[in-house]
């Protein structure tokens, strides 16, 4: 079994470029969820893409976006970065449909630091 | 989901049970309790969950009290690779798809 898998492992930007984040999802699992961790803060829910379609969104500007492909990979988006923006993000997929709880499971993590 | 409430720090020598608790008083019927872990700087590992009756595996036990608003995380032998942050997560899965971390527990496992 593939766990999840996340490039880049780390990425150094400047404030207001763009940037691209990949996640692999775990072998059979059809559901990418994307978090953000501030140092010192617990993981904050970004979205979730199930089937290709944004399944949920939470507190995060439009600047965010993401995609998800047919082999259920992932993309997160972000424009105009900020220095704000700087965290480990977080993706984590599941199996949504299947057993009765959905657990994610999480990749290692990209580490972002905007200058 | 439910708010969790848990200690922010706690320590245990290695070697023997680390027992970890949560309180979630206002949990759901349908909210199963979720258990992860992060090691510094890498990604959440789940450990376990349950929704009424105490579950084990092969890294934890979960007690989870007869009125559901409570729970306790055994780590039956701790090892100083055991110590992380420790989040306890309410989360009825299905259709609600996000898991709601707070700052969780500091655990820190002494030789």
């Amino acid at each position: 079994e593939t766990g999840v898998t996340q490039s880049p492992t780390h990425l150094i930007k400047t404030r207001g470029q763009q940037v691209t984040l990949r996640c692999s999802s775990q072998s059979g699992h059809n559901t990418v969820s994307w978090y953000q961790q501030a140092l010192g803060q617990g993981p904050q829910f970004i979205f979730q893409y199930y089937r290709e379609e944004e399944n949920g969104r939470g507190n995060f500007p439009p600047r965010f976006s993401g995609l998800q492909f047919p082999n259920y990979s992932s993309e997160l988006n972000v424009n105009a970065l900020e220095l704000d923006d700087s965290a480990l993000y977080l993706c984590a997929s599941s199996l949504q449909g299947g057993a009765s709880t959905d657990t994610q499971y999480f990749g290692p993590g990209t580490r972002l630091t905007v200058l | 989901d439910a708010k969790t409430t848990q200690p922010t720090s706690m320590d245990c020598a290695e070697g023997r049970a680390a027992n970890l608790p949560c309180n979630h008083s206002t949990i759901s019927g349908n909210e199963y309790v979720y258990w992860y872990r992060q090691i510094h700087s890498q990604g959440p590992q789940y450990i376990i969950h349950g929704l009424k009756n105490n579950e084990t595996n092969e890294m934890a036990s979960l007690i989870i009290t007869e009125d559901r608003k409570s729970s306790t995380l055994i780590l039956p032998h701790a090892t100083l690779r055991d110590t992380a942050v420790y989040y306890c997560i309410a989360n009825s899965g299905g259709s609600n798809y996000k898991l709601t971390f707070g700052k969780g527990t500091l655990l820190t496992v002494n030789p």
